[in-house]
């Protein structure tokens, strides 16, 4: 079946240290892979995309993403944590074109000064 | 930076009633998305549209569900007899290039 796991639902960060936000998705064809981040009570916002390319890729608000095709894995990176990053991140994908988002359950990331 | 918008931002409604729910995709987007959230849970995929007809459905879309593009601009879900279930935040989302899918800020749903 076609998924997106998020190992961990929760992240601590110290601001300033670099974070990672972990997703795998499950192999069928050819996935195009998403971050979107929610803060309270808003919308989801999309971060970055991976549809074909430089493996890694880079997005809004100096996050990045590297896409790794053997271990099926799109993991979410920043050098440098800022408190207002804490938010709920989703990772997600798509398998067709036009087709539906399917979300991982989400990691809250936690920021601390 | 055009968006998507929804209304109304809260829908307080008793069971049994029905409930339609608004969306103003981005004016050039072709392809059209229904999500729901229940609290604390995962986003999941409810319904697509594009060419003015449904192209994918969940199981959750059952004969309850219902989705109209009616004047080329609204694109709304209407549930005919809601369930204490429903109770969730409905996002909307459109694309152009069936790609990067662009969010609304969702519609909050408390069925008593």
């Amino acid at each position: 079946a076609q998924s997106v796991a998020q190992p961990e639902d929760q992240v601590n960060v110290a601001e300033g240290n670099p974070l990672t936000v972990k997703c795998t998705y499950s192999v069928s064809g050819n996935p195009y892979l998403f971050w979107y981040v929610q803060y309270p009570n808003r919308g989801l916002q999309f971060l970055l995309k991976y549809i074909t390319g430089d493996n890694l890729v880079k997005g809004s608000y100096g996050f990045e993403a590297e896409f790794n095709k053997s271990q099926t894995s799109f993991h979410l990176k920043k050098p440098s944590a800022l408190v207002s990053d804490s938010a709920l991140y989703f990772c997600a994908v798509i398998y067709n074109q036009g087709g539906k988002l399917i979300f991982g359950q989400g990691t809250e990331l936690s920021v601390k000064p | 930076e055009p968006e998507v918008t929804q209304t109304p931002s809260h829908q307080v409604t008793q069971m049994g009633q029905e409930v339609i729910l608004r969306c103003v995709p981005i004016s050039n987007h072709l392809y059209f998305y229904w999500y729901r959230q229940i609290l604390g849970q995962k986003v999941e995929f409810l319904v697509s549209f594009y060419n003015n007809e449904i192209s994918e459905k969940s199981e959750i879309f059952d004969d309850q569900f219902s989705v109209e593009r009616p004047d080329g601009s609204n694109f709304t879900l209407k549930i005919r007899s809601t369930k204490l279930e429903d109770s969730a935040m409905y996002f909307c989302a459109s694309t152009y290039d069936s790609y990067e899918q662009y969010f609304g800020p969702g519609t909050r749903l408390t069925v008593t």
